[in-house]
């Protein structure tokens, strides 16, 4: 089957840089997609959300890029704070599947003081 | 999410003994999932439902199985415990009257098979 996968398993920034995290999807069919944060010892938190029908989308710090063309979405972090270290996951959704969700492998980010 | 509840939050027993894990909701969803996650590895769909006693098989439900008797618990066992299914699994919820919403997760239940 298809799957989500990232380019880069692990990521480390400096305190108060942008962060770039990035995620293949291969099922052209997906329409909606999730990143989700996940800490230590805990589940998966939801972060932001787009649908197919937007290529950008901005929340609190964070902004999701989609380009549908090449199937890549990325996660962008502003000004990245030790907080923000954790495992990010793309995951990915196609409208009518029963909302399965298909999720990538994960990039671990660590934010360097 | 604290209103998706996982329990035990952690476990280690024995190969071929059976294990339930439990979850339960408050968010008044009528969905709900459990979930797999092994190390280095994204999450891996087991079983999921979408009502009281309507069950559904996700990517690896072999060896497992699901019962929903209420609308916020999912329990999720393993009927004869084998050593590959340690793993932390999770159990996530959403709400079917909303289009495009994303999963809600508890925090987890770290299993361990000996």
């Amino acid at each position: 089957g298809e799957s989500v996968g990232l380019h880069l398993p692990t990521l480390s920034v400096q305190e108060g840089d942008n962060s770039i995290i990035n995620c293949a999807y291969s099922n052209s069919a997906s329409d909606y997609f999730i990143w989700y944060k996940q800490e230590s010892g805990k589940g998966p938190q939801f972060i932001i959300d787009i649908r197919s029908n937007m290529d950008k989308r901005q929340g609190q710090r964070v902004t999701v890029l989609l380009n549908k063309t090449v199937k890549h979405l990325s996660l962008q972090i502003a000004a990245t704070q030790p907080g923000d270290s954790a495992v990010y996951f793309c995951a990915e959704s196609i409208s009518g599947s029963a909302r399965q969700l298909t999720f990538g492998s994960g990039t671990q980010l660590t934010v360097l003081p | 999410d604290a209103d998706v509840t996982q329990t035990p939050r952690n476990r280690i027993t024995k190969t071929g003994k059976r294990i339930m894990l439990e979850c339960s909701q408050t968010k008044g969803h009528d969905r709900m999932y459990w979930y797999r996650q092994d190390p280095g590895l994204g999450l891996r769909l087991i079983y999921y439902s979408f009502d009281v006693k309507d069950i559904n098989k996700g990517e690896i439900s072999d060896g497992y199985s699901v019962s929903r008797q209420a609308q916020a618990k999912f329990s999720l066992s393993l009927e004869s415990a084998i050593p590959n299914q340690t793993a932390l699994y999770f159990c996530a919820t959403s709400d079917r009257r909303r289009s495009n919403q994303p999963q809600h997760f508890g925090d987890g239940t770290r299993l361990s098979i000996l």
